[in-house]
């Protein structure tokens, strides 16, 4: 079992719809949680992190974090063509400093 | 304040050849991580340095690579010899301190091709 998982997708959204990404891991002692999106030909780059259970919202971008279920999500609202990217999640253990890094959730947002 | 800095940008060898991958990370950020993205394997950990000392190195694939840091602005990864297998992009990111929030700001990568 892969420590972090994501469907590979693509996922596709029309423009203006909400997407959904989803992450699962296995590491119970896993303590906080990232997203960072991926241009293709381009380096990861953050988006949110996330520590406790619940929902956080930045702008259009809202996480979802549920410990017992060992789920996290990315909502992304009124998605728009330049949110076209893949959607990398990324959990950390507590006193731990590597990240772990699922394979990414390819997203296409058509206009 | 520039980014992380990686070069070459892109590399092409030949399987055997010696290869070296270099990175100039953000002044003033005290650890260093070196991660390789395959689209079967994603990205993967291959080691990081806290002031300028290797604290994990469990993700080196074999004794072909090798990873250095000499100096707080400096680090290499090597390989020798290298095997088309090691086609991949490699990505080198640094970050200011241990805390919880630390965020990782990568580098654009090197992709490398071994032939």
């Amino acid at each position: 079992q892969k420590e972090v998982e994501q469907n590979s997708g693509p996922l596709s959204v029309p423009e203006g719809a909400i997407a959904s990404l989803n992450c699962t891991y296995s590491d119970r002692g896993s303590q906080s949680f990232f997203w960072y999106r991926q241009y293709s030909g381009k380096s990861p780059e953050l988006i949110m992190f996330i520590y406790s259970n619940g929902d956080k919202e930045d702008g259009r971008f809202t996480a979802q974090l549920n410990k017992a279920s060992q789920y996290v999500s990315l909502l992304i609202r009124d998605s728009q063509p330049s949110d076209s990217a893949t959607y990398l999640c990324a959990v950390k253990r507590t006193g731990f400093q590597k990240l772990v890094f699922g394979t990414g959730t390819r997203l296409l947002v058509s206009p | 304040d520039a980014g992380v800095i990686q070069s070459p940008r892109h590399e092409v060898t030949e399987m055997g050849q010696e290869v070296t991958l270099r990175c100039k990370p953000i002044s003033g950020h005290d650890y260093l991580f070196w991660y390789r993205q395959t689209m079967m394997r994603g990205l993967e950990l291959l080691i990081y340095f806290n002031n300028n000392v290797p604290i994990d190195d469990s993700g080196m694939p074999e004794d072909r690579f090798s990873a250095k840091m000499p100096n707080a602005s400096f680090s290499t990864l090597k390989i020798q010899p290298s095997e088309p297998r090691d086609s991949a992009v490699y990505f080198c990111a640094s970050r200011r301190g241990p805390g919880e929030a630390g965020e990782l700001f990568f580098g654009e990568g090197s992709r490398l091709t071994v032939l």
